[in-house]
């Protein structure tokens, strides 16, 4: 198993371009999270799936969307990229049982360094 | 909404020393205490986690202690190594159910170097 997959590792954008970040997993998780991380901010929550064809807002979704059309995958886009969102940013996904309670244990991706000037 | 702190932002030991990075809570309904270690360029790996009912929990060199009244929770790393050199992460997040998707919270995060 690959677990949790991003493409592309490394990106450099100019200002006002777009693109999309691509994540894929093969856990047949339910949950999958967009964060970013900036240096001494920990990981924010930009955007999070509950299941395919569902998305919400986490705690910084301006100027992001995404997409889940697939269980599979979770498409992180940038319309109109600035400088402020350069940063790294990490795909996590975690599983969930509607059976029993759950603990969120993520797992992350390795992560897509993006560059905008 | 649930807010974490987590202190020191960096520590420095020397081989063999004991590590201690804290976290605070704020969220009653948080019963979900997972670690991350992140080595340079690499992803968040879970380290180890605890769930609120238990009061420690130990793996090897690593252990976490909770105190789900003081809102508090530690990592304590013994018989420190040059590989535990990295940045940890501590979370919170409330139990996952029907209901609640369960966010995790992070804090910002500790450098860790630990010096031969």
């Amino acid at each position: 198993n690959a677990g949790v997959t991003q493409t592309p590792k490394f990106r450099v954008l100019k200002t006002g371009q777009s693109m999309t970040l691509l994540c894929a997993q093969d856990m047949n998780h339910e949950y999958m999270y967009w964060y970013r991380q900036d240096p001494g901010m920990g990981l924010r929550l930009i955007h999070y799936s509950v299941g395919e064809g569902t998305t919400a807002k986490g705690e910084v979704p301006d100027g992001y969307n995404v997409s889940r059309l697939k269980k599979q995958n979770f498409l992180l886009g940038l319309e109109s990229a600035a400088p402020s969102q350069t940063s790294v940013y990490f795909c996590a996904s975690s599983s969930f049982r509607l059976a029993e309670p759950t603990y969120n244990e993520q797992f992350f991706g390795p992560g897509t360094r993006l560059t905008v000037l | 909404g649930e807010n974490v702190e987590q202190h020191p932002s960096t520590l420095s030991v020397q081989e063999g020393d004991s590590a201690v990075i804290k976290c605070t809570y704020s969220d009653s309904a948080s019963n979900y205490f997972p670690w991350y270690k992140q080595e340079l360029g690499k992803r968040p790996q879970l380290i180890i986690d605890i769930r609120s009912n238990v009061g420690e929990k130990k793996d090897q060199r690593i252990a976490v202690t909770l105190n789900k009244t003081a809102k508090h929770f530690s990592l304590h790393i013994t018989e420190t190594q040059p590989e535990d050199s990295a940045v940890y992460f501590c979370a919170a997040s409330p139990r996952m159910s029907g209901t609640s998707y369960g966010k995790l919270t992070f804090g910002q995060g500790t450098i860790l170097t630990v010096h031969p």
